[in-house]
């Protein structure tokens, strides 16, 4: 089945830095998603990216859509302590005709004050 | 703004109990899906349906039933709990379809269900 691989798995930073972090997948996708879930809370809709090679910026974050469209980058820059959550990326999950997303298994960001 | 509300937000069950996860939108959104989410992993797919009357399995359907009798409404419902069921439960809706097009998905903020 699909497999969406995210790295690192966890994060820890300085305020101010900037963020990188990526995700790859086992097949080629469509789309690609970026969600953010915050203790206790439902992800929510960071970024969406729809073309190959397509770069998309949401405030200080900005995605990447893979030219290979098997992989994702997501960049925050100057992070805050608000940025502080688990990332994920998503894409059309496609087993069997099943309709909805398959998820990667996020990257944790923590920032040390 | 209610998005997707659901409930309950926590739950204890015992082995062998059932219970039904409720779930709305107020988005009059035709696609829903129930996922779950596992410590330290990602989201995975239980059902989905992409409109009344109609719902499809996902990647982990064992377990579990769906309905879909109004748009608003999609409850899930556990049959008899097992402790491989405790995990944490999100509904979520969207416009248009989340698969072939990859539509962005609203979630709710999940219920909480361990089985003891």
């Amino acid at each position: 089945g699909q497999q969406l691989n995210q790295s690192p798995q966890s994060m820890f930073i300085q305020e101010g830095e900037d963020v990188s972090m990526n995700c790859t997948s086992s097949s080629i996708f469509n789309t690609w998603l970026w969600y953010k879930q915050e203790p206790g809370e439902g992800p929510v809709l960071l970024i969406a990216l729809y073309k190959a090679g397509e770069l998309t910026s949401n405030g200080r974050l900005t995605a990447q859509f893979g030219i290979t469209r098997k992989d994702s980058f997501l960049n925050i820059s100057a992070s805050i302590p608000s940025d502080v959550g688990i990332y994920f990326c998503a894409g059309p999950y496609s087993g069997g005709g099943a309709d909805g997303l398959t998820f990667g298994k996020g990257t944790h960001l923590i920032i040390q004050p | 703004n209610a998005g997707v509300t659901q409930t309950p937000k926590f739950r204890i069950l015992k082995i062998g109990q059932s219970m039904t996860l409720q779930c709305t939108q107020d988005m009059n959104h035709n696609y829903m899906y129930w996922y779950r989410q596992d410590p330290g992993m990602g989201l995975k797919l239980i059902y989905y349906s992409v409109g009344a009357g109609i719902t499809d399995k996902g990647e982990v359907p064992n377990g579990y039933n769906v309905s879909r009798s109004t748009t608003e409404d999609f409850p899930l419902r556990l049959e008899l709990a097992a402790p491989s069921q405790t995990s944490v439960y999100f509904c979520a809706s969207s416009h248009g379809t989340g698969g072939s097009l990859g539509q962005p998905q609203h979630f709710g903020d999940g219920t909480r269900l361990s089985i003891l």
